[in-house]
């Protein structure tokens, strides 16, 4: 599987934006960029999904670069409800292989 | 829509015992995971289903460690003897394959086991 790279831990202020960074310089052509993230106490829950082009949903951005060996997480707004450890995670392109986690980023958001 | 359902929560019980760890998959999914969580070493999967047949085991640590999904709604992970080391949290997990990248695997909010 394809290594992703991501920051222990970063902090935010509430209602400020936030990017996660997640470096994947060894992606394949056929990899997904999934990111994950996990509440305390939770189990992980799905955030966001791309393959080349920027994706928007309810809960966040992901922008991809141009050569597909970065990508951005971006809450643009966060409460301290998104307090959570978030995984950037790459899949291939079948989905049929279960998802492998690294460490991921500890996002702290203060009040 | 109900979630993915772990039972028990929570579980203490002493070393040498067995444990019957429980999950029933979001209806319709028919793909099964189970991960185990630690500090030291996050999140492993442990053993994976698809269409109740087991696909990949090579996660479970050792033969004490048993898994089963008799049917497309329930799936049972087995700790015997359990020992001190296999305090974690379990997570069970449900996704449907379709053959595609669009659909995510959606977890169950794990079961606290510790082995006393």
């Amino acid at each position: 599987d394809a290594k992703t790279t991501q920051p222990n831990s970063m902090e935010s202020n509430e209602e400020e934006p936030v990017h996660l960074p997640c470096n994947h310089s060894t992606i394949s052509g056929t990899d997904y960029i999934h990111w994950y993230r996990q509440l305390p106490s939770q189990g992980p829950e799905y955030v966001i999904h791309g393959l080349t082009s920027n994706v928007n949903n309810r809960m966040a951005s992901l922008a991809i670069a141009e050569d597909r060996k970065s990508s951005t997480l971006i809450l643009h707004r966060a409460t301290l409800r998104d307090a959570a450890v978030y995984y950037c995670i790459l899949r291939a392109d079948s989905g049929n292989t279960p998802l492998v986690f690294g460490k991921g980023t500890r996002l702290s958001v203060i009040a | 829509d109900a979630g993915v359902i772990q039972s028990p929560r929570h579980e203490v019980t002493e070393m040498g015992q067995e444990v019957t760890l429980r999950c029933k998959p979001i209806s319709g999914h028919n793909s099964l995971f189970w991960y185990r969580q630690t500090m030291m070493r996050g999140l492993e999967l442990l053993i994976y289903f698809n269409n109740n047949v087991p696909i990949d085991d090579s996660g479970m640590p050792e033969d004490r460690f048993s898994a089963k999904m008799p049917n497309a709604s329930f799936s049972t992970l087995k700790i015997q003897p359990s020992e001190p080391r296999d305090s974690a949290v379990y997570f069970c997990a449900s996704k449907l394959n379709q053959g595609g990248h669009n659909q995510p695997q959606h977890f169950g909010d794990g079961t606290r086991l510790s082995i006393l």
